[in-house]
């Protein structure tokens, strides 16, 4: 499994752009990056997926550069409503179990 | 769709009593994950499933931790007997065959252990 490395904290203001990097040195051939966030009392939500260059959606951006041994999660223009805990995940399509970590607890003031 | 359902979504008991909680995934899903998070452990996997067969279970803590899918829409997690320790919020997600890595999380069973 490879593991990843993020912030255990960030914080920011409201309309502000955040970058969350997760750190996978590990990363196997066959690894996707995954991303899920997590609002309190509730359970994580799928956020974006990539295994190399950008990905964008209606959500978020995420970049990962060639080598992919990091990736940055990349929110714009935030609201508070985007205070949660984000999580980096890293695997295999081919295997079924997703290892959480700790994530990064995102908070952002008005 | 609903999406994930999960029942009770709180749950108190006393230690030494069984619990059983529940699970109806996405319809259509036929891989199914029971998790488990806490503040000392986060999330955990516990088991998960593959058309109504376990896989993995390897994240089940004892014995006293027990699965099943009897059908394609339904899964319980027993805990008998429970311990305070078990204390946690218990998840159940679901996906597709092709979206490995994209799982659907229900609300959660916030479980206390008396």
């Amino acid at each position: 499994l490879a593991k990843t490395t993020q912030p255990i904290s960030m914080d920011s203001y409201e309309g502000q752009e955040v970058n969350i990097t997760c750190s996978h040195n590990n990363i196997a051939t066959n690894d996707y990056i995954t991303w899920y966030q997590q609002f309190p009392s509730q359970g994580p939500r799928f956020i974006i997926q990539g295994y190399k260059t950008k990905v964008t959606n209606e959500v978020a951006s995420l970049f990962i550069p060639a080598d992919r041994k990091s990736s940055t999660l990349s929110l714009p223009r935030v609201s508070l409503s985007d205070t949660a805990v984000y999580y980096c995940l890293v695997g295999d399509t081919g295997r079924r179990a997703l290892t959480f970590g700790s994530g990064t607890r995102l908070q952002v003031q008005p | 769709d609903a999406g994930v359902i999960q029942s009770p979504r709180h749950e108190v008991t006393e230690m030494g009593q069984e619990v059983t909680l529940r699970c109806k995934p996405i319809s259509g899903h036929d891989y199914l994950f029971w998790y488990r998070q806490t503040m000392m452990r986060g999330l955990e996997l516990l088991i998960y499933f593959n058309n109504n067969v376990p896989i993995d279970d390897s994240g089940m803590p004892e014995d006293r931790f027990s699965a099943k899918m009897p059908n394609a829409s339904f899964s319980t997690l027993k805990i008998q007997p429970s311990e305070p320790r078990d204390s946690a919020v218990y998840f159940c997600a679901s996906s597709l065959p092709d979206s490995q890595e994209t799982q659907y999380f229900g609300p959660g069973t916030r479980l206390l252990v008396l």
